[in-house]
Order: structure tokens, then sequence, then C-alpha cells
């Protein structure tokens, strides 16, 4: 039973530039959940995903958007990218509902240069 | 925002001693979860305990949940080398849909042999 997968692994962009991560959920999950990670502190939530649709949202500009696909895998595009967008980004699968457990994925390391 | 803060924010022991991690916040909540995330990798679920909850056990993990002092605690028996991770509470605020956690900064544990 495979858990969740992210790629890519590692990405070096330049400021400016746009990025594109994704995300395939653990089988049977419907909810996608993305966070970031900086060096030494805990995840911060950017969005969550459902039916395709955003359903909650952290305190991140819009240059933070995302997707789901009608099977359940997402994507998440950040824009204009600025050094301080360097981070592990997380993204965690569950079941919608309350006290449902998130499974993540190991992430993709960003690094802006 | 953090919403959780961990302490100590660094515990040394030795193999076969027990590990207490606690874990504070700030606004009502519908559950805490705790986390284990091992350097450069994914996090790993470990316990949810619900606001109506007080205590939950898990293999050698115990977990006790004070809402009047919005106060959580992480009891790790016996250590062993392999739980040297970094660790983490979380608090989900939503009721009905669940999964936006708001993460402490974490409690880094090094358990020597």
């Amino acid at each position: 039973d495979a858990g969740v997968t992210q790629s890519p692994t590692h990405l070096i962009k330049t400021r400016g530039q746009q990025v594109t991560l994704r995300c395939s959920p653990k089988s049977g999950h419907d909810t996608v959940s993305w966070y970031q990670q900086a060096l030494g502190q805990g995840p911060q939530f950017i969005f969550q995903y459902y039916e395709e649709e955003e359903r909650q949202r952290g305190n991140f500009p819009d240059r933070f958007s995302g997707h789901q696909f009608p099977n359940y895998s997402s994507e998440l595009n950040v824009n204009a990218l600025l050094l301080g967008d360097s981070a592990l980004y997380l993204c965690a699968s569950s079941l919608l509902g309350s006290n449902q457990p998130q499974h993540f994925g190991d992430g993709t390391r960003l690094s802006i240069l | 925002s953090q919403q959780g803060e961990e302490d100590p924010q660094a515990l040394s022991i030795q193999e076969g001693e027990n590990a207490t991690m606690n874990c504070s916040y700030k606004t009502s909540i519908n559950n805490l979860q705790w986390y284990r995330q091992n350097s450069g990798r994914g996090l790993v679920h470990l316990i949810l305990i619900r606001s109506n909850e007080r205590e939950k056990h898990s293999g050698r993990l115990r977990v006790t949940l004070d809402t009047s002092k919005k106060s959580s605690s992480l009891l790790i028996t016996a250590s062993r080398a392999a739980d040297t991770a970094s660790y983490f509470c979380a608090t989900d605020r939503t009721y009905n849909q669940g999964g936006k956690l708001i993460f402490g900064q974490g409690t880094e544990l090094s358990v020597k042999p």
C-alpha cells in the first residue's frame, strides 16, 4: 500500500522563477494538505484541497496556489519565488472529517538562489 | 503563526530512560496530535487525542491532555536510539472537516546508546 509520494525530492530555482510541486495521496484518501517547513521550525499550513476545491487556507500570499485532480493528486505552485521561499514543502493526505490523522510524504526540498 | 509551543526545545537522554515532552497551546481545540520527524524526512503520525479525552496510550507512548491548562504531554518509556528524532505537537481547531493543523516548533530528542 503506497503512502504519500512527492516529486521532485529536491529542486533548485532562482529568484523570480515559478515552481510546481506534485503529490500523490495515500490510497483511499480524498483530502490533500500542503505545509511549508523552514529549517528548524515546525510545519506551517498553506492550504487544503478536497473535491478539487481549496477548502481552507493558511496565511500565505496569492503567489502560492494549488490544484487537485479527479484522482485526488495535487500540485502546489509558487510564483515569483523569493529567497524566503526556501524550505521543505510537505504534502499530507487524509480522509475528510474530524479527528482524522494526516499521512505525510517525505517532502520536496526547495532551494532558492 | 504557531499555536503550540513544545518544551523543552532539546532533550538528551540515555537509552532505557523515559522522555517527557510538553506542549502548550492558546485556543480551544478539537483534537491534538503528536508527530515524529526523522532528519530530512516527512512527519509520522503517533497519536491523536480528542478534546474530550484525558489520556491515551500506544505501545511505549503515553499522551495526556489537560484542556483547562491548554497543555499536553508525550511520554516515551524505555527509550531507544531509534527514538532519536524531532517531535511536534499539532492542534486541530476545525470541528467539521479537520485538517488545518497548527504545529509547534518541536522538541529535538537525542537518545544515546
